[in-house]
């Protein structure tokens, strides 16, 4: 079954510490993408990014960076310098193939707050 | 480049009532998502549209659920006779219609209260 765990129900830093959410997914797919979504209090979810299958190379983009890792089923995302706006629910979310398109399968999301 | 919209944003009405939302796509997108997300949860997915076309439909999707995609355009999602479990924000998202997968992009949702 496809399905994505975000064992972190919530975390809370102080500002400028650095933050890894953990997402752990299982698909029965070889193809497939992970996303990290972000929803803040105004409840809109907001792309961060999407990773394919087959690219297993770490990203990084300003504060943000993703670890993706095919032998633990994780795709793990790292704040550095945390700042009281990245405060939100961030979610991982799977995509389940449907025809010509395809449906996330979203975890539970972990809620961030950053003190300031 | 505007982004998804729906309409109402907050609706709360008496269970056993009918309620419809809508969602209008970015307009170059072809392909329309319908999610519901319930309180402390990631969104579960409903329905999916290409262009007029109602192509999957999640088992969340009873009878009482249905969901409309007149021209290609909007879309709408009615559900008849209430109940409170129906409480909840359904979103609507879209994405391209172009080679390979592309992001879905998602609109503010409408958060459904049902007394």
């Amino acid at each position: 079954a496809q399905k994505v765990t975000q064992a972190q129900t919530e975390i809370s830093v102080v500002e400028k510490e650095d933050v890894t959410l953990d997402c752990v997914y299982e698909t029965r797919d070889t193809t497939y993408y992970l996303f990290w979504y972000k929803q803040p209090p105004s409840g809109e979810l907001v792309f961060l990014i999407r990773r394919n299958s087959f690219d297993e190379q770490n990203e990084i983009s300003g504060r943000y960076s993703w670890n993706f890792q095919k032998s633990t089923s994780s795709f793990n995302f790292t704040i550095t310098a945390s700042q009281v706006v990245d405060s939100a629910v961030y979610f991982c979310a799977l995509s389940v193939m449907m025809d010509s398109s395809y449906k996330l399968i979203f975890g539970s999301g972990t809620r961030l707050l950053v003190r300031p | 480049d505007t982004g998804v919209s729906q309409n109402p944003r907050h609706k709360i009405t008496k269970r056993g009532q009918n309620v419809t939302f809508r969602c209008d796509p970015i307009s170059e997108h072809n392909r329309l998502y319908w999610y519901r997300q319930t309180l402390g949860q990631g969104p579960e997915f409903l329905t999916y549209f290409q262009n007029e076309a109602q192509l999957e439909k999640s088992r969340l999707l009873s009878d009482r659920f249905s969901a409309e995609r007149p021209k290609g355009s909007f879309s709408t999602l009615e559900i008849q006779r209430t109940e409170q479990g129906d409480s909840a924000m359904y979103l609507c998202a879209s994405s391209s219609g172009k080679k390979g997968y592309n992001e879905q992009f998602f609109g503010p949702g409408t958060r459904l209260t049902v007394l």
